[in-house]
C-alpha cells in the first residue's frame, strides 16, 4: 500500500493567514493526488484534484502543487469557513489511501 | 445536481453482516466517466477506503478487509450496495458512499454518511 503522510497534524491560524499543508507519498504517484476538507459531522468535500486542478465551485484561494512524492495545499487567505480538517488522497494505485489529516484551528 | 444517499441499519450485532445501500440521483450509475466507492471513518479517526465498483460489476477491494466485503450494483435501481460480514466492534464507523472520477480518481460527490454501530 502507498502510505500518505501529512504535516503538520494540526495548526492554529488566524483569518487572513496564508496556510500551507504538505503531503508526502511513500512512492511516486505522479500527479494522482487529491485534496479534501471535512467539517465536523459532514462528508469530506473535494477541493483539488490531479494535484493542482481546482474543483468546480471551490474558491480560488485554494491551490495545490507538486508531483511525484511531495505535494502542497495552500490557502492564500484563510477564511472563517476554512477551519476544518484537510486530507490528501492518492489515486495512483489500489488500495486508495488517505493521509492522516491536518486540523486547521482558529488561533 | 448529483446526490448520493446511504441507507441501512444503524446497529448490527457482532459476527453478523453489515448491509448498506447507496442510492444515486442526478446521474446514471452506468455513466462510464465514473465509478462508485465506499469509505468508512471510525469516530475521531481518518478515512479508510473499502472498495469500488464499476457499472459493469467489476470490483476492487481493500486487502485489509480480508475477504469480508462484497460490493454490488443494481443499475435498474441506480444503486450500489455494501456487505461486510463477520463484523466486530472495530467495524463501528460512519460509512460514506461516493462517486469517483475515472480519470483523476477523485471523489467528487459524497453521501452524507451513515453511522453503523456494532454492538450486542
Amino acid at each position: 500500500d502507498i502510505q500518505m503522510t501529512q504535516s503538520p497534524s494540526s495548526l492554529s491560524a488566524s483569518v487572513g493567514d496564508r496556510v500551507t499543508i504538505t503531503c508526502r507519498a511513500s512512492q511516486s504517484i505522479s500527479n494522482f493526488l487529491n485534496w479534501y476538507h471535512q467539517k465536523p459531522g459532514k462528508a469530506p468535500k473535494l477541493l483539488i484534484y490531479a494535484a493542482s486542478s481546482l474543483q468546480s465551485g471551490v474558491p480560488s484561494r485554494f491551490s495545490g502543487s507538486g508531483s511525484g512524492t511531495d505535494f502542497t495545499l495552500t490557502i492564500s487567505s484563510l477564511q472563517p469557513e476554512d477551519f476544518a480538517t484537510y486530507y490528501c488522497q492518492q489515486s495512483y494505485s489500489n488500495p486508495l489511501t488517505f493521509g492522516g489529516g491536518t486540523k486547521v484551528e482558529i488561533k | 445536481q448529483v446526490q448520493l444517499q446511504e441507507s441501512g441499519p444503524g446497529l448490527v450485532k457482532p459476527s453478523q453482516t453489515l448491509s448498506l445501500t447507496c442510492t444515486v440521483s442526478g446521474d446514471s450509475i452506468s455513466n462510464n466517466s465514473y465509478y462508485w466507492t465506499w469509505i468508512r471513518q471510525p469516530a475521531g479517526k481518518g478515512l479508510d477506503w473499502i472498495g469500488r465498483i464499476y457499472a459493469s460489476g467489476s470490483t476492487n477491494y481493500n486487502p485489509s478487509l480480508k475477504n469480508r466485503v462484497t460490493i454490488s450494483v443494481d443499475t435498474s435501481k441506480n444503486q450500489f450496495s455494501l456487505k461486510l460480514n463477520s463484523v466486530t466492534a472495530a467495524d463501528t464507523a460512519v460509512f460514506y458512499c461516493a462517486r469517483v472520477n475515472y480519470g483523476s480518481g477523485s471523489l467528487d460527490y459524497w453521501g452524507q454518511g451513515t453511522l453503523v454501530t456494532v454492538s450486542s
